[in-house]
């Protein structure tokens, strides 16, 4: 059972180009969650997603960012007209439902994309 | 708001008993967890606690008191290797199973 996949590992982008962050979850797994981490920092819950669906998106940026997980296909975390202080690493998590038992409050980490804003 | 507050920074010496405790203040609450990250990698999973009391997981134990909002971990015998941030997250359970973390604790183990 293959973990929680990300790529790209390292994505360099220019001043105001777009990067695509996409995130494949554990088999099984019907909730991805998008977090962003700044060096020295803690992780910042942007986006939290079910198939199909924007569950909470209340630490997304409202202009720029948008996320998304399609009925098939990773999940993806699309950023327009990056600027240099997007550069950070964004982490995606993925969890089984609740109803799995006590241990379904675990979250399964990918090891991230590190974007960086030149 | 929702936060969750703990030390930024723990230094310990080998084979001491080192503590990172947890307040959290947050709109619902399904379960405290805590996670350990190595620089440069992702943050995985340690310990869980959905009630009351001290769960064991090997040399890491995690306590929680509902009635306190607060928790820790606890790490016996520490080495080199456990250095590390530490973070520990709450399942706020509005219906939407939202994970919010604290913004980590930066363990340091000394020889």
């Amino acid at each position: 059972n293959a973990g929680v996949m990300q790529n790209p590992r390292h994505l360099v982008r220019r001043r105001g180009q777009e990067a695509r962050l996409r995130c494949s979850p554990m088999k099984g797994h019907s909730h991805v969650y998008w977090y962003r981490q700044l060096p020295e920092e803690g992780l910042k819950f942007m986006v939290y997603l079910q198939k199909e669906n924007i569950i909470d998106e209340s630490g997304m940026p409202k202009e720029r960012f948008s996320a998304e997980f399609p009925k098939e296909g990773p999940s993806i975390l699309r950023i327009q007209q990056v600027v240099r202080g997007d550069s950070a690493a964004y982490f995606c998590a993925s969890s089984p439902t609740r109803e799995t038992g006590a241990r379904g409050t675990e979250a399964f980490f990918g090891q991230g994309t590190r974007l960086t804003v030149v | 708001g929702q936060s969750l507050e703990q030390p930024s920074e723990v230094t310990a010496v080998e084979g001491a008993i080192v503590q990172i405790n947890c307040t959290y203040q947050t709109s619902g609450f399904y379960g405290l967890s805590w996670y350990q990250q190595h620089d440069g990698g992702a943050p995985t999973f340690l310990s869980y606690n959905g009630l009351d009391g001290l769960e064991e997981t090997g040399r890491f134990s995690s306590f929680l008191s509902r009635s306190d909002s607060y928790g820790y971990l606890l790490l016996q015998e520490p080495q080199m290797k456990d250095s590390a941030s530490y973070f520990c997250a709450v399942r706020v359970n509005l219906g939407d199973d939202k994970i919010i973390f604290g913004k980590g604790t930066r363990l340091h183990i000394l020889p």
